[in-house]
């Protein structure tokens, strides 16, 4: 049992390049959200999934978009890299049944664009 | 205002001392509140859950007062291991989206 596993763990853009960040988990979660953490700052949703097939804005997803097409995968893609995109990205799935919204987080992704 | 709001300290103490983090939230219709904890560099992992009655585990304590939307973690006889960022969390209303607090940076010294 992996958990939730995200690759790359570090990645260098230019400005203007795309990339996606991958993000897996094998505890048949349905609810799975992306964040983006900046130095000394909060964890801020991007998008987040209830299901595959249903995904939602959250507080920052312009610049990024998402799909959901199983329940287990939950890519994010950068479209057109900025500078402003450089922090740490955090995927994480939510077990809905037992204790309430217990997040379970990825390693993260490291992201610098230069 | 924010969601959630925390004081980013650092707090700096001795092994040994008691250290409490304070919390407030701003969505009176939030029903689920936690303590994370986030080392440097690393993902944030949960603490706790906080329950209104408060709750206990070993040496940490968690305590919620709805009427006053504020949440707190007290941290007994302090741990060098114990250092770290506490993030306070709250579920938006009544939906899967947690909100995170800046976070509260804890240094025990030795």
């Amino acid at each position: 049992n992996a958990g939730v596993t995200q690759t790359p763990k570090f990645r260098i853009l230019k400005i203007g390049q795309s990339m996606t960040l991958q993000c897996t988990q094998d505890m048949n979660h349905n609810y799975m959200y992306w964040y983006r953490q900046d130095p000394g700052m909060g964890l801020k949703l991007i998008y987040y999934s209830v299901g595959a097939g249903i995904t939602d804005k959250g507080e920052v997803p312009n610049g990024y978009n998402v799909s959901r097409s199983t329940t287990e995968d939950f890519p994010l893609r950068l479209e057109l890299a900025a500078p402003s995109q450089t922090s740490v990205y955090f995927c994480a799935s939510i077990e809905t049944s037992g204790a309430p919204y217990t997040q379970y987080f990825g390693p993260g992704t490291r992201l610098t664009v230069l | 205002r924010k969601e959630v709001e925390q004081d980013p300290g650092p707090f700096n103490v001795p092994e040994g001392a008691t250290v409490a983090f304070n919390c407030t939230y701003s969505n009176s219709a939030s029903q689920s509140f936690f303590w994370y904890r986030q080392d440097c560099r690393k993902e944030p992992k949960l603490l706790m859950s906080v329950y209104s009655s408060g709750n206990e585990d070993g040496r940490f304590t968690a305590q919620l007062n709805r009427a006053s939307q504020y949440i707190s973690l007290l941290i007994r006889d302090s741990k060098l291991s114990d250092s770290a960022t506490y993030l306070c969390v709250v579920n938006k209303g009544n939906t899967g989206k947690l909100i995170f607090g800046q976070g509260t940076t804890l240094q025990v010294k030795p």
